[in-house]
């Protein structure tokens, strides 16, 4: 079935780097666009960065812009966000979505979600 | 960047009633508008696309409306399996992605 599944995440001290995996099966993964949205504890949804089908063009949200960047591999069905510079701001519930699979313009697939704690 | 305002920010229903919920952008986006279930501890899920449409699986009492700025999500008839937090999220100037700050859906 579509299914989508984050690693990577844990604790990590402020100003260093983690990198988080989107792994995809199911779908034709080259095809579609992929977003990563964030989830603060106890707080609302927050979108961070999107990639086009073929890698093409990346958009960042203004908080993480110049500090994370997207990827993907698509002969590995995999997304990917590394994230630099880490702010106690940025500890979060990480998910990757993917958008159109289903319905056009929606993040329609959804992973379980991978926890980045920021902390000293 | 076109911001979104959900009101209320929560709700207490009982299991039977009718629950509706404003969401308003800051500037006009036609029906460019997804609604999200989010239930504690999950992920979110697709309920509404193009501010109306039913995602399929999703049950009829569920239901979206609205154009343009102020837009509406309602649930028929509450039910126990809907207690949860629904966002809604624009998608027409783009990018950013924006969502509204949420509505927490909870049984009286």
């Amino acid at each position: 079935q579509v299914q989508l599944v984050e690693s990577g995440g844990g604790v990590v001290q402020p100003g260093r780097s983690l990198r988080l995996s989107c792994a995809a099966s199911g779908f034709t993964f080259s095809s579609y666009g992929m977003h990563w949205v964030r989830q603060a504890p106890g707080k609302g949804l927050e979108w961070v960065a999107v990639i086009w089908y073929d890698g093409s063009n990346k958009y960042y949200a203004d908080s993480v812009k110049g500090r994370f960047t997207i990827s993907r591999d698509n002969s590995k069905n995999t997304l990917y966000l590394q994230m630099n510079s880490l702010r106690a701001e940025d500890t979060a519930v990480y998910y990757c979505a993917s958008e159109g699979i289903k319905t056009a313009s929606a993040f329609d697939i959804w992973g379980q979600g991978t926890m980045v704690t920021v902390s000293s | 960047d076109i911001q979104m305002t959900q009101s209320p920010s929560s709700l207490s229903a009982s299991v039977g009633d009718r629950v509706t919920i404003t969401c308003q952008a800051s500037q006009d986006i036609s029906n460019y508008l997804n609604w999200y279930q989010q239930k504690p501890g999950k992920a979110p899920k697709l309920l509404i696309y193009d501010a109306s449409n039913l995602e399929t699986g999703v049950p009829s009492r569920f239901s979206g409306s609205g154009s343009g700025t102020d837009f509406t999500f309602t649930i028929s008839s509450l039910q126990p399996e809907d207690i949860a937090t629904y966002y809604c999220q624009q998608y027409d100037n783009l990018p950013p992605w924006t969502f509204g700050q949420g509505t927490k859906v909870e049984i009286k």
